[in-house]
């Protein structure tokens, strides 16, 4: 298998733009999450899903943020507008329930 | 409120010393455990997890880690660290009836030659 999908892997764009990032869950598994990791806050879940349907979005920032999962192999995080604060790295794993999750390769998202 | 943590931010080690970094969490009732490894650059990968039974754990590249339940612990050990060991090391909890993951806030690992 080849893992968690995500793209793209290094983003930069200007502040006030629309930003999508994009991930494949491993084939099979019934959860999808989102995180998003910086310096100063850590690992944080934003939301996550369950056969396709969101869960728990608690953890996302705020209305710039949200989150789609159309079918079982997909699912996108979009910003908009993208701010500064926003920079990080952008993490998705996905898992069978109750086990493990398994982490994405990250999207390093840079915005100016 | 739930929370996990990790007392070491950052560990200095020589290669060979022996290596335990500290882990707890506030759950109460039955939780699973996990601890992840962050190379530089990398993706989060599975060092070793703890669902049931005994409570030491052993995980790949020589980690280990033991559940202290009275204790509300799960601390990473490995008995001789090597240069690429040089990692963050996460925590991270499932408490009961729920599917999320608490990670702790990691512990940066430096071995030095």
């Amino acid at each position: 298998d080849a893992g968690v999908i995500q793209s793209p892997r290094h983003e930069v764009t200007e502040m006030g733009q629309e930003v999508t990032l994009r991930c494949k869950p491993i084939s099979g598994h019934d959860y999808l999450f989102w995180y998003r990791q910086t310096m100063m806050r850590g690992l944080e879940l934003l939301i996550y899903f369950n056969n396709n349907v969101p869960i728990d979005d608690s953890g996302m920032p705020e209305d710039r943020f949200s989150a789609k999962m159309p079918n079982a192999s997909f699912s996108t995080l979009k910003i908009q507008p993208s701010e500064p604060r926003d920079s990080a790295v952008y993490f998705c794993a996905s898992s069978f329930p109750g086990d493990e999750q398994f982490f994405g390769p990250g999207t390093r998202l840079t915005v100016l | 409120a739930q929370s996990v943590s990790q007392h070491n931010h950052h560990v200095i080690l020589s290669e060979a010393a022996s290596l335990e970094l500290g882990c707890n969490y506030s759950y109460g009732g039955t939780v699973n455990l996990f601890w992840y490894v962050q190379y530089p650059g990398q993706h989060l990968q599975l060092l070793l997890k703890y669902f049931s039974g005994d409570p030491l754990v052993k995980g790949i590249k020589g980690f280990e880690a033991e559940f202290i339940k009275s204790k509300f612990s799960f601390n990473l050990r490995k008995p001789s660290v090597q240069w690429s060991d040089t990692a963050e090391y996460f925590c991270a909890v499932r408490g009961p009836g729920t599917d999320k993951l608490i990670f702790g806030t990691g512990t940066r690992l430096q071995v030095f030659p």
